[in-house]
């Protein structure tokens, strides 16, 4: 059974970087044709792809947000861990961490998902 | 950037034939994915790869592709299926490897 769920401060800061974890089980990122994405949603609006990380360890994201996202991973912990340097009130939203599905095809897309981390940009 | 684009909303009466459009340029040489969304719930795949249905998706569920438009059917719509939905697709490129459409509010007379 796959779980992902995601953990981190409900408030920052204008201008510090946000940090947050995904904790998942049911599969290992060090597996073929698995990876991790994270995907945004502000109140009321769409959904955002942020970034995705491979079982490679290769790393793609949103060319939009790329100077400001990180994503990074600790397979021995099932952790996936992204990053997002100089929050803005407009970054408030929730925040997912979803499992690609897609194994290795050079498709991506997203069929479990976690239940999402609130997150509130404000002074 | 790239752009998929969707209704706003979309409405049905239950047991009517909903069908929710996503277009985009590169649709006709990329597979789309969609995602059922409730309030205050994380997303749900319920058709990828155009058509395919995971399991557990109820059968009312579909998927079609014609051109540079996708579509999500649903067949004798139910209460519960009002929802947002959401495609998502990469651009032609890889420069945008997951896009999201704005979403559709699917609302159930």
């Amino acid at each position: 059974q796959i779980t992902l769920e995601e953990s981190g401060p409900t408030l920052v800061k204008p201008t510090q970087t946000l940090t947050l974890t995904c904790n998942f089980s049911g599969f290992s990122l060090s597996t073929s044709g698995l990876g991790v994405g994270w995907i945004r949603q502000p109140p009321g609006k769409a959904l955002e792809w942020l970034a995705l990380i491979y079982w490679t360890g290769d790393k793609r994201y949103n060319p939009s947000l790329k100077n400001r996202l990180t994503v990074a991973r600790d397979s021995s912990k099932n952790q996936v861990f992204l990053t997002l340097a100089n929050m803005d009130p407009v970054d408030t939203g929730t925040y997912y961490c979803a499992h690609r599905g897609g194994g290795d095809s050079l498709l991506d897309y997203f069929d479990y998902w976690g239940q999402g981390a609130l997150v509130t940009v404000s002074s | 950037s790239y752009e998929l684009t969707q209704p706003p909303s979309v409405s049905v009466s239950p047991g009517q034939t909903a069908r929710v459009t996503c277009s985009g340029d590169a649709l006709g040489n990329q597979y789309a994915h969609w995602y059922q969304q409730k309030p205050g719930q994380a997303p749900v795949m319920v058709i990828y790869k155009d058509t395919e249905r995971p399991s557990g998706i109820p059968e009312r569920f579909s998927g079609s592709t014609s051109g540079t438009t996708v579509t999500l059917t649903i067949s004798g719509v139910q209460a519960e299926d009002e929802a947002d939905y959401y495609c998502q697709s990469p651009d032609s490129t890889g420069f945008y490897p997951v896009v999201f459409g704005g979403g559709t509010r699917l609302t159930v007379l």
